[in-house]
C-alpha cells in the first residue's frame, strides 16, 4: 500500500460525457502527478501540482484540467469523453522537499472505460 | 529530462539475480536515476534511485557508472513476484520538471 488512495477504481460512462477523478496524496507529501496509460501503453505524464500551484505540464489535453485543493488532495477533469481516452489514470504523489532524489509513490489507478 | 534507452524485454531464472541495464548518456549533473516498476496494471512501484554513488536497499542495488551515462538494476535473487515492467527515469529530483517514462524492460523471471 503506497498511501496514496484513488477513487473511484472503475469508471464506465459514454462519449462526450465529464467525469471527475479523485486522488488523495500521502500524508505529509506536496506534490501530485497525474498520468494516463493506455492499453499497452507507457505512462504518459499529464501535469504535476504542488502545493495548490500547478508546476508542470506534461501531454495533457486542452478537454482534461487539473487541481489540487487546500488538504492538498487533487482531481483530474475530463470532459468531452472520446473512445480514445479510454485509459488508465494514475495520481502519484511526493514530498518534494527539496532535499535531494524525490520518489514518486503511486496510487492503485482508475479504470476509465469510454463506451 | 534525459532519455533513457532500455532492452525490450529480458528472462531471468528464479533466484537469479537479475541485472537490468539503462542508458541515459545525455543525463546532466543534476539528474537523478530512479528505478520504478509496474506489475501488469496496477501503479508502479518506486524501486530506487542515486545521483552518482551505488545505492542499495532491501529491494534492490543501483549501480552507476563512474561517467553516469549508465546504471545497472540489480535484484539480487528474483523471485516470481519480479515479472514486471522496470522502468528507468532521469530527472531533477525536485521542482517542476516532467517525469518521462518510456516504455522500460519487460522483466521475465521464470522457474
Amino acid at each position: 500500500d503506497s498511501g496514496v488512495t484513488q477513487t473511484p477504481k472503475h469508471l464506465i460512462t459514454a462519449t462526450g460525457q465529464r467525469v471527475t477523478l479523485r486522488c488523495s496524496p500521502r500524508s505529509g507529501d506536496l506534490s501530485v502527478y497525474w498520468y494516463q496509460q493506455s492499453l499497452d501503453q507507457g505512462l504518459q505524464f499529464l501535469i504535476q501540482y504542488y502545493n495548490g500551484e500547478e508546476r508542470a505540464k506534461g501531454n495533457i489535453l486542452e478537454r482534461f484540467s487539473a487541481q489540487q485543493f487546500p488538504d492538498l488532495h487533487s482531481e483530474l477533469n475530463l470532459s468531452s469523453l472520446e473512445l480514445g481516452d479510454s485509459a488508465l489514470y494514475f495520481c502519484a504523489s511526493s514530498a518534494d522537499a527539496g532535499t535531494g532524489g524525490d520518489e514518486q509513490y503511486f496510487g492503485p489507478g482508475t479504470r476509465l472505460t469510454v463506451t | 529530462d534525459a532519455k533513457t534507452t532500455q532492452p525490450t524485454s529480458m528472462d531471468c531464472a528464479e533466484g537469479r539475480a537479475a541485472n537490468l541495464p539503462c542508458n541515459h548518456s545525455t543525463i546532466s549533473g543534476n539528474e537523478y536515476v530512479y528505478w520504478y516498476r509496474q506489475i501488469h496494471s496496477q501503479g508502479p512501484q518506486y524501486i530506487i534511485h542515486g545521483l552518482k554513488n551505488n545505492e542499495t536497499n532491501e529491494m534492490a542495488s543501483l549501480i552507476i557508472t563512474e561517467d553516469r551515462k549508465s546504471s545497472t538494476l540489480i535484484l539480487p535473487h528474483a523471485t516470481l513476484r519480479d515479472t514486471a515492467v522496470y522502468y528507468c527515469i532521469v530527472r531533477v529530483a525536485t521542482g517542476g520538471f516532467k517525469t518521462i517514462f518510456g516504455a522500460g524492460t519487460r522483466l521475465f523471471v521464470k522457474a
